[in-house]
């Protein structure tokens, strides 16, 4: 079936970076569009940007322009978001969700990977 | 800016019952735009039904979808207790998608 199955939990303090990774599974990788949210405790859901994965070509929401990358390896199947510039603002859980339609960017989403706590704390 | 606007903020009902909720649109939306999700605590969000009234995959036919304009709602026609949990609608179809607050069911 159609999964998404993301990187364990993480501890950062400020200022460092914390890189999550998502594989994708029971579908063609490269015909969809994966998307990074968060949501903060107790917050809705905010998105960071998109990567499509048969070019690698990403689109970043401008609040995180100048510190987010996203990256595709279609060896393994994986996107990879990585944060820098960590603040406590960024204890959140982060989700990968992929795009409901093929080939098109609805920002629409469906399935979710199961989320990644981060906690930003000295 | 489009806002979408949730009613009611919560539900207090029991399983059997029937749930309604609304999702209201700042401006005219169309309707093929209209997704509505289920987040239940510690889980990520669902996708429950895209375009208004199509049921995503393994979405049983106790959930439907209906609206147009300005106006929308999500029914559980009969609750199980799998079924309390925070619903939100969408907007999506561009970058400048938006989530409703999301209405608990408890």
């Amino acid at each position: 079936q159609v999964q998404l199955v993301q990187s364990g939990a993480e501890v950062k303090k400020p200022g460092a970076s914390v890189k999550i990774s998502c594989k994708a599974s029971g579908y063609p990788f490269s015909d969809y569009f994966l998307h990074w949210l968060r949501q903060a405790p107790g917050q809705g859901l905010e998105w960071m940007g998109t990567v499509n994965c048969r070019n690698n070509r990403t689109t970043y929401t401008q609040r995180f322009q100048d510190r987010v990358t996203m990256t595709v390896d279609t060896s393994t199947n994986t996107v990879s978001m990585e944060l820098n510039g960590l603040t406590s603002d960024d204890t959140a859980v982060y989700y990968c969700a992929r795009d409901v339609k093929s080939q098109l960017l609805l920002f629409c989403f469906d399935p979710w990977g199961q989320g990644t706590r981060v906690t930003v704390s000295s | 800016e489009l806002v979408l606007t949730q009613s009611p903020g919560a539900l207090s009902l029991s399983p059997g019952d029937r749930a309604t909720l609304s999702c209201g649109a700042s401006e005219t939306i169309s309707n093929t735009f209209v997704a509505w999700y289920q987040q239940k605590a510690g889980q990520p969000p669902r996708l429950l039904m895209s375009g208004t009234s199509n049921r995503a995959t393994g979405i049983p036919d106790r959930f439907s979808g209906s609206g147009s304009g300005t106006d929308f709602t999500l029914i559980i026609s009969r609750l199980e207790p799998d079924d309390f949990a925070v619903y939100f609608c969408q907007h999506y179809g561009g970058p400048q998608f938006t989530f409703g607050p999301g209405t608990r069911v408890d």
